[in-house]
């Protein structure tokens, strides 16, 4: 069956130091990982997917298959990014509907 | 074009009513797509339309639930005799395309069940 874990809730930082928010997800086939994020009173909006490979707002992601991970991270913490971040799992099998886990909210502490 | 909408955006109603939210996609989204999120979960798919057509729905879904898109355009969910655990937030997200493209989401409609 298809699941994304993201084991931690909350996650605190300081300003400046890395981030990590981790994701693990089971799937039969080939995956299409998402990182969905919601900042205070906005709407979920796409951050990044794992085919574009692309940096946005400083995150990256890297789709482990041997790990079955998609793990965000960023070097270097900023406020603006306290905000509920969403790892999201689609693909062929799962008919193309999406599958979220249940968040971790980061606190980047100044 | 803002985006996806949805309304209303709040929805207060006594256990047993009927209930009918609207979703109106990006206008070029042939993709049409339905959640709910509970307190402290991520959003749980309940639907989805590929233009005018239901494709899937979830399994968890009651038959007190239905959804219609009729023109390929705004969609209606409805939960009939609803209850209190029918509270919660329904997302609307719409996509183009017909493989697994980026969701653009709503607001959300915020249901509380008295």
């Amino acid at each position: 069956a298809q699941r994304v874990t993201q084991p931690e809730k909350l996650l605190s930082v300081f300003k400046g130091a890395p981030v990590e928010l981790k994701c693990n997800y089971s799937y039969s086939g080939s995956p299409e990982l998402f990182w969905y994020v919601q900042y205070s009173r906005q709407r979920l909006q796409l951050l990044l997917r794992h085919i574009s490979r692309e940096s946005i707002k400083g995150f990256t992601a890297d789709l482990n298959k041997g790990e079955t991970s998609f793990h965000l991270k960023k070097p270097f913490a900023q406020e603006e990014d306290s905000a509920m971040y969403y790892c999201a799992l689609s693909g062929r099998n799962t008919g193309n509907q999406f599958y979220f886990g249940t968040g971790t909210s980061l606190t980047v502490i100044p | 074009d803002t985006g996806v909408s949805q309304n209303p955006r709040h929805k207060i109603t006594k256990r047993g009513q009927n209930v009918t939210f609207r979703c109106d996609p990006i206008s070029e989204h042939n993709r049409l797509y339905w959640y709910r999120q509970t307190l402290g979960q991520g959003p749980e798919f309940l639907t989805y339309f590929q233009n005018e057509a239901q494709l899937e729905k979830s399994r968890l879904l009651s038959d007190r639930f239905s959804a219609e898109r009729p023109k390929g355009s705004f969609s209606t969910l409805e939960i009939q005799r609803t209850e209190q655990g029918d509270s919660a937030m329904y997302l609307c997200a719409s996509s183009k395309g017909t493989g697994v493209y980026e969701q653009y989401f709503g607001p959300g409609t915020r249901l509380t069940v008295t």
